[in-house]
């Protein structure tokens, strides 16, 4: 049982670079997200998708944009990497958003911008 | 807005050593309340839940109980093991269709033998 899966779960690139995250989950989830996790900072939510065809901005948006492809998968798009976007990266899903249900999360996704 | 505080880390405790992880939150209407932890290069998974006040959450030897007089889910376990050892995460739901997840700064135990 995959659960959510991410891809690359490690990735460096050069400042001005642009990358994809690819994120997928085989629980018919209506809702994914997407967080990076920082020292000091805990988890921070970036975009998030509440069903297919919707996304919305999270608490950090700046710098990324998202795709909700189909039902399945959630992509993450740095169109310009620079330093400040050096994290770690998960992707979640869950049946609704806003209500009593676990988040399953990927294992992440290390992201080094030099 | 809604926010969720948590005790700053990190806890270094011993075997066995009776573990308190302090909790507060901020929220308008009737919040559900969740413990996640993060083992070492893993993802969050979810540890324990109260979706209303007075509840309380159990799971692997874990307990909260959600204290709407004191806006707090404290998490607490009676004698830890060196595999709990792991980051915890306090966040909140509030309840409302087309909101995300809220999660506090999350809090790093160690524990040694």
């Amino acid at each position: 049982n995959a659960g959510v899966t991410q891809t690359p779960k490690f990735q460096v690139l050069k400042t001005g670079q642009s990358m994809t995250l690819q994120c997928a989950q085989d629980m018919n989830h209506n809702s994914m997200y997407w967080y990076r996790q920082d020292p000091g900072m805990g988890l921070r939510l970036i975009y998030y998708s509440a069903s297919e065809g919707t996304t919305d901005k999270g608490e950090v948006p700046n710098g990324y944009n998202v795709s909700r492809l189909n039902k399945r998968e959630f992509s993450l798009r740095l169109e310009s990497a620079a330093p400040s976007q050096t994290s770690v990266y998960f992707c979640a899903s869950s049946e609704r958003t806003g209500g009593t249900g676990e988040l399953f999360f990927g294992e992440g996704s290390r992201l080094t911008v030099l | 807005g809604n926010s969720v505080t948590q005790m700053e880390g990190p806890v270094t405790l011993s075997e066995e050593a009776f573990l308190t992880i302090n909790c507060t939150y901020t929220a308008t209407g009737y919040p559900s309340l969740f413990w996640y932890v993060q083992y070492p290069g893993e993802g969050l998974q979810l540890l324990l839940k109260a979706t209303k006040a007075d509840d309380k959450g159990s799971n692997k030897g874990f307990e909260a109980t959600y204290r709407k007089e004191t806006t707090s889910f404290h998490l607490e376990k009676g004698s830890v093991q060196v595999s709990d050892s792991a980051v915890y995460f306090c966040a909140l739901s509030n309840g409302q269709a087309g909101t995300a997840l809220i999660f506090g700064k999350g809090t790093t135990l160690s524990v040694s033998s």
